[in-house]
């Protein structure tokens, strides 16, 4: 069965410190994962998208690896500020047949205080 | 930035009533999704259209679903006679690529949350 878990459910940082969010995936066959931030209230907004080649990409302070072998990936936030309080999604596409699926993650939601 | 705007905002239908959600995707996108998330659930795939047809449709998209993109500019989301657990946020989302094959990223909307009482 497809799946996509995040942990933690959710998770509580001072402003100007380091945190990283854990995706692991059974979704086959494999096309891409995106992690996407969601304020609330809003619609998610891309952070990064990574194909089976590749094992890290950068957006600013965001930071995502992928091991598609142990099907796990992490986005890693760099100093945080305040404004990255939002729930993080893992979305993980599985390719090309016509019962392809997207499969979301239940997202972590983040907090950063001051 | 060009965005997704979606509107109304907040839809209250009754139970069995037609409804309508419109979506205005980014004028070059070529790819157009809904999505849908069920208040503190995952969001989940309902639909995607391309080339003014339907590409690929989760299980929720039943029968009481269709899509259509009337004119050059609008995506709508039509659910025929609506049932109390079709009470969600709606996203519409567009690219330019086919999200599952590619990268190119999707531009999501702020949703519409359709009420159903």
């Amino acid at each position: 069965k497809n799946q996509v878990e995040q942990s933690p459910q959710s998770l509580i940082i001072l402003e100007g410190k380091n945190c990283t969010l854990q995706c692991n995936y059974t979704v086959s066959p494999f096309s891409n994962l995106r992690w996407y931030k969601q304020d609330t209230g809003r619609g998610p907004v891309s952070l990064t998208i990574m194909t089976f080649s590749e094992n890290t990409k950068s957006n600013g302070r965001y930071t995502a690896t992928l091991d598609a072998d142990t099907k796990q990936s992490s986005l890693h936030i760099t100093a945080s500020q305040l404004s990255d309080s939002a729930s993080y999604i893992c979305v993980v596409s599985a390719g090309y047949s016509s019962a392809s699926k997207i499969i979301f993650g239940s997202g972590t939601r983040l907090s950063i205080r001051p | 930035e060009p965005e997704v705007t979606q509107t109304p905002s907040h839809q209250v239908t009754q139970m069995g009533q037609e409804v309508i959600l419109r979506c205005v995707p980014i004028s070059n996108h070529l790819y157009f999704y809904w999505y849908r998330q069920i208040l503190g659930q995952k969001v989940e795939f309902l639909v995607s259209f391309y080339n003014n047809e339907i590409s690929e449709k989760s299980e929720i998209f039943d029968d009481q679903f269709s899509v259509e993109r009337p004119d050059g500019s609008n995506f709508t989301l039509k659910i025929r006679s609506t049932k109390l657990e079709d009470s969600a946020m709606y996203f519409c989302a567009s690219s330019t690529g086919v999200v599952r094959q590619n990268n190119q990223p999707q531009h999501f909307g702020d949703g519409t949350r359709l009420s159903i009482l």
